[in-house]
């Protein structure tokens, strides 16, 4: 499975743009880029995935470099809500299945 | 739209004791997974199905863990008997099935298992 490396802690100021990199140097050609966060005591939730190019959605942007070996999710506006361990991770397809391999994440602390 | 249901939200067994968890997925969703979540860790995948059929239950410890999802809606996963090292928070996910490119999983909010 294509690993990834993530900081294991960021901090960034309420209403200022959170940015979560990420390394996947081995991810293959047809591989996703997934990012869930997780509250404290709550599951997962998705928040982004891209291939190639750049995504947008109502939680976050996804910046995929061009050569695909790493990523930043941008948070544009932090906010205390957002406060949780942010994990990428790159889905391995194996047949008609695929899977997600969750690493130790960046934990974001969001501050006043 | 109703999410992932899950139960107990939190069970205290002994070792060597028998615990039971059940997940209802969301309605519609074909892949059905169980994850383990130790403190500190992230989730780490023990079973896929498919409808009602296993996808990949590589890392589930399979001598003393089991999962069935009769009719392909509702799972329980069981853990027959229980170690000190099973203390940990399961999580129950769900996703409408696999397709090129999307593979959004819905989480439970998990059963925390503590074993003493």
């Amino acid at each position: 499975d294509a690993k990834t490396t993530q900081p294991t802690s960021m901090d960034c100021a309420e209403g200022r743009a959170a940015n979560l990199p990420c390394n996947h140097s081995t991810i293959s050609g047809n591989e996703y880029v997934y990012w869930y966060r997780q509250i404290h005591s709550q599951g997962p939730q998705y928040i982004i995935h891209g291939l190639k190019n750049n995504e947008t959605n109502e939680m976050a942007s996804l910046i995929i470099t061009e050569d695909r070996k790493s990523s930043t999710l941008i948070l544009p506006h932090a906010t205390l809500r957002d406060t949780a361990v942010y994990y990428c991770i790159v889905r391995v397809r194996y047949g008609t299945a695929s899977k997600l391999t969750f690493g130790t994440g960046t934990r974001l602390q969001v501050t006043l | 739209e109703a999410g992932v249901a899950q139960s107990p939200r939190y069970k205290i067994i002994e070792k060597r004791q028998s615990v039971a968890f059940w997940c209802n997925p969301i309605s519609g969703h074909a892949t059905l997974y169980w994850y383990q979540q130790i403190l500190g860790q992230g989730p780490k995948l023990l079973i896929q199905f498919q409808n009602n059929g296993v996808v990949d239950d590589s890392q589930l410890p399979k001598d003393r863990f089991s999962a069935e999802r009769l009719k392909g809606v509702d799972s329980t996963l069981k853990i027959q008997p229980a170690k000190l090292e099973d203390s940990a928070v399961y999580l129950c996910a769900s996703s409408l099935g696999v397709s090129l490119g999307y593979n959004e999983q819905f989480f439970g909010p998990g059963t925390r298992l503590t074993v003493l």
